[in-house]
């Protein structure tokens, strides 16, 4: 497809439970990024991928989140033991990179998760 | 650590009128700056990027204005109408932090007819 894509676009789950949101990057997009956006409130950086370099985990509020990537493909975004304060839009970027950052970030339509 | 802020914070007017919404940051060593457009339940769509050693960027409509020694940018929507209604975001880029975008919490833009 032309756009970044993401999956599930909505899920429900129960706390406690584990999810696996996942980030379909354009192709060619080298650089990879998840934000989270709870209600009401601006972005949050969560964590970056750029090519084959480690990935800035800076963002990431806990260590019940991790995030992987394989290459420059898919990447998937999981939460452990989930908590009702990780209900959120979780959105997914991806640019170009390289050159300093000069390349506009294109957002996925994000996945809506709801704790209960 | 850089803070960005948007101000003001909803606009409701009527269609035709043009409008200014302001992106104010704090630390202005930046690479670039970016103003995005969200729709209810919607991902983000890019309108403009502004480049550090830019002063402007004009789509259409819209005109967006760096002044980065005073830590600001400046969205300018002319002759606005109903379908610009959404939330507006800019988002900086840092020299210190690299990629990843900074956020400001938006504007929600009502126009109606």
């Amino acid at each position: 497809g032309a756009g970044v894509s993401q999956s599930p676009s909505n899920k429900v789950t129960e706390k406690g439970k584990d999810v696996e949101l996942r980030c379909d990057p354009i192709s060619g997009h080298t650089a990879l990024y998840w934000y989270r956006q709870r209600l009401g409130q601006g972005l949050e950086f969560l964590i970056y991928f750029q090519g084959n370099s480690a990935p800035d985990k800076s963002g990431l509020p806990s260590d019940r989140f991790s995030a992987e990537r394989t290459g420059e493909s898919v990447s998937t975004l999981t939460i452990q033991r989930t908590q009702q304060e990780d209900s959120a839009v979780y959105l997914c970027a991806s640019t170009r990179g390289g050159e300093e950052g000069r390349y506009e970030q294109y957002f996925g339509p994000g996945t809506r998760l709801t704790v209960t | 650590k850089q803070e960005v802020t948007q101000i003001p914070a909803a606009l409701s007017v009527p269609e035709g009128e043009n409008l200014v919404l302001n992106c104010s940051f704090t630390d202005s060593a930046i690479y670039n700056l970016q103003w995005f457009r969200q729709d209810p339940g919607k991902g983000l769509t890019s309108l403009l990027l502004i480049q550090s050693s830019q002063r402007e960027q004009t789509s259409g409509r819209l005109n967006a204005s760096l002044d980065k020694s005073s830590g600001r940018s400046t969205l300018y929507i002319a002759a606005s109408q109903p379908g610009d209604s959404a939330t507006y975001l800019c988002a900086v880029r840092g020299t210190y932090n690299t990629d990843k975008l900074i956020f400001g919490t938006g504007t929600r833009l009502q126009v109606f007819p």
